[in-house]
């Protein structure tokens, strides 16, 4: 049971928003600030899309936004496309150095 | 451009040990702590080690500790996870990835680890 839950799947048609939450449910997360999410296309390695919560690199595409309330975060995807069809990953620094990663969840583009 | 290349996968036996390779390119590597993070076929992502820049700090999964370590070689830009008393439920793809502040910011392409007798 990890200690950062994502729903398994969600799904959306084109040009329509889908946001996809990850949900602390253990209190050795820290103080939740330092929630990243990766997206993962079969076969190929995670690329990070957002870290802290809401910052978005260089080069991802202002489609993709994250947010948090006290025990939720959320990636939200607005405009969406055929190609943002993947798993996506959330992840959190815990305690002590150490990492941990949602169970992932799968986005069906119909 | 920032380049992660990991080798030394392959199939072993349970029991037995393996070390895997990550060579970095493009950024100052003695700069940045790095990690190891490995998905199981058909499964999620698990964070395995973390090592800081200097290799001072190490920190693992209590999946792994006690069996796996992490080291680098800041003189060869390579970052190294030796992996002992390997089980079959550590049968998985090895990613290595570049820490950026409180995140991954570049991964490799993986290396598949298969235990198996």
């Amino acid at each position: 049971q990890s200690a950062l839950t994502q729903p398994a799947s969600v799904s959306g048609s084109p040009g329509q928003s889908i946001t996809i939450s990850c949900t602390r449910t253990s209190s050795d997360v820290g103080d939740y600030n330092y929630v990243s999410w990766y997206q993962q296309h079969p076969g190929k390695a995670p690329k990070l899309m957002i870290s802290e919560v809401s910052n978005r690199p260089s080069g991802v595409s202002y489609r993709f936004s994250g947010s948090k309330s006290v025990n939720t975060a959320s990636l939200t995807i607005s405009g969406l496309q055929a190609e943002d069809e993947a798993d996506y990953y959330c992840s959190s620094y815990r305690s002590s150095g150490t990492w941990v990663f949602g169970g992932g969840t799968k986005l069906t583009v119909l | 451009q920032v380049q992660l290349v990991e080798s030394g996968g392959g199939v072993v036996q349970p029991g037995r040990s393996l070390r895997l390779s990550c060579a970095a390119s493009g950024f100052t590597f003695s700069s940045y702590g790095m990690h190891w993070v490995r998905q199981a076929p058909g499964k999620g992502l698990e964070w395995v080690a973390l090592i800081s820049y200097d290799g001072n700090d190490k920190y693992y999964a209590d999946s792994v500790k006690g069996r796996f370590t992490i080291s680098r070689d800041n003189s060869k830009n390579t970052l190294f996870l030796q992996m002992n008393s390997l089980r079959p439920d550590d049968t998985a793809v090895f990613y290595c990835a570049k820490k950026t502040a409180m995140a991954f910011d570049y991964w490799g392409q993986g290396t598949l680890v298969t235990v198996s007798s």
